[in-house]
Formats: C-alpha cells, sequence, structure tokens
C-alpha cells in the first residue's frame, strides 16, 4: 500500500472492554513494531515481529496486552479489560528489513481513550 | 543503556530566522539517530538519519543535523524558518532495531 494505515483512529471505550487496534503495514515490509505515545511524550516501544513471529514483546506493560500477526501482514494490538491509564496514542510502523538503521514508516495511529 | 534528551519542549521562531532544535544521547556503542516530524493528526515523517556515513546529514526540506560524537549530540537546524514548520520534532536513536524517543519539542513560528 502507499502508507501503513491504522483503524480505528479514534476508538473511546469504557474501563473493563476489550479493544482491538488493527494496522496493515506497507506492502513488501517484513518488519512491523508497536509503540505507544502518551501525551507530552515521545513513541515508546511495545513489541515487534519479523514476519508473523513475535521477537520482542519486552515492551508490552502487563499480561493485558497482546499482539499477533498471523499471516505477516497486517497485525492486530488487543488490550483486555481496558483500564484509564491504557489512555494513549497508539503507532505502528513497519520497515523494508529487520537490521538496525533502517528507516521506520509509522503510520497515523489510533487515539485510545478509556473513560 | 540508550536514551534521548531533547532540551526545550518548545521552541519559537519568527519566520525567516534560525531553527535549532537540540538532541543529546546516550549509547554503549556506534548508535543510528533520526529525526522525525509530526504534523497535527499524522504520523511521524522521517526528516533525516545519520548511519555514520557522514556526519552532516541533510534531510528534507531544508532539514540538517550533524552528528557530534565528542558532544554526543545530533541537533537538528535549518537556516530560515518557514510557517509551514511548525510541528513537533522527535529525536531517535537505535542501535538494533527498537528505537529510543525523545520527549518531542514542539516549534511555534512567529509571522
Amino acid at each position: 500500500g502507499a502508507g501503513v494505515s491504522q483503524s480505528p483512529r479514534y476508538k473511546v471505550t469504557k474501563r473493563g472492554q476489550d479493544v482491538a487496534l488493527r494496522c496493515d503495514p506497507i506492502s513488501g515490509h517484513v518488519s512491523l513494531y508497536w509503540y505507544r505515545q502518551a501525551l507530552g511524550q515521545g513513541p515508546e516501544f511495545l513489541t515487534y515481529f519479523n514476519y508473523e513471529a513475535q521477537q520482542d514483546k519486552s515492551g508490552l506493560p502487563n499480561d493485558r496486552f497482546s499482539a499477533e500477526r498471523p499471516e505477516g501482514s497486517i497485525s492486530t494490538l488487543t488490550i483486555q479489560r481496558t483500564e484509564q491509564r491504557d489512555s494513549a496514542m497508539y503507532r505502528c510502523a513497519s520497515s523494508l528489513e529487520l537490521a538496525a538503521g533502517y528507516e521506520q514508516y509509522f503510520g497515523p495511529g489510533t487515539r485510545l481513550t478509556v473513560t | 543503556a540508550q536514551s534521548v534528551t531533547q532540551l526545550g519542549s518548545h521552541v519559537s521562531v519568527s519566520e525567516g530566522a534560525l531553527v535549532l532544535l537540540r538532541c543529546n544521547y546516550s549509547s554503549s556503542v556506534p548508535p543510528y539517530l533520526f529525526w522525525y516530524v509530526q504534523y497535527p493528526n499524522q504520523g511521524l515523517q522521517l526528516l533525516l538519519k545519520y548511519t555514520s556515513a557522514a556526519t552532516l546529514v541533510k534531510g528534507i526540506n531544508g532539514f540538517e543535523a550533524e552528528f557530534k560524537k565528542s558532544e554526543t549530540s545530533f541537533h537538528l537546524t535549518k537556516p530560515s524558518a518557514h510557517m509551514s514548520d511548525a510541528a513537533e520534532y522527535f529525536c531517535a536513536v537505535s542501535e538494533t532495531y527498537k528505537y529510543i524517543f525523545g520527549t518531542g519539542t514542539r516549534l511555534k513560528v512567529l509571522a
């Protein structure tokens, strides 16, 4: 595709509900990354995939957060039993290769608000 | 451990004046360094990156940055600010696949 797309762009949910955030990377990009950006902060790494394999999930805050990329393309970040502290901008990025120095292309983000 | 410090969460310049956004990094190995720009309601867009080929890196929209190892800095500059440069700018460091971002600097351009 022309760029990384994310859906929904905005999500308001009530505390305790589950949410699923979707990322569609640039076609042909093998690596996909999830970041979370709190207000007034820079993006913070959550997890990444090389093809369909999740190779680092050290940034996921707790076990309510999970991510998958079953066919090596579209990825879903799921947050179970949402809490107000989960409110943030969730950003997805993709890169052509998994290697240091390769630039990551970012999507527009999903702004999650938990009420 | 890697880290990035961006001095000044808000910077204001007059249109036509020099833009200087500061970034200092910490890394145990020679790092890759990036500057991204974020316009409202848009994703992060890469301005430029340093990958050890040259210490002075030129990017898009007239921006450039100079890698100074002795100062562990990678400051972003532009000789003459335009109104369209108003945005939030993020510096990032990477030793591997993972980016570590600074907290960002919001640039305001005054007419």
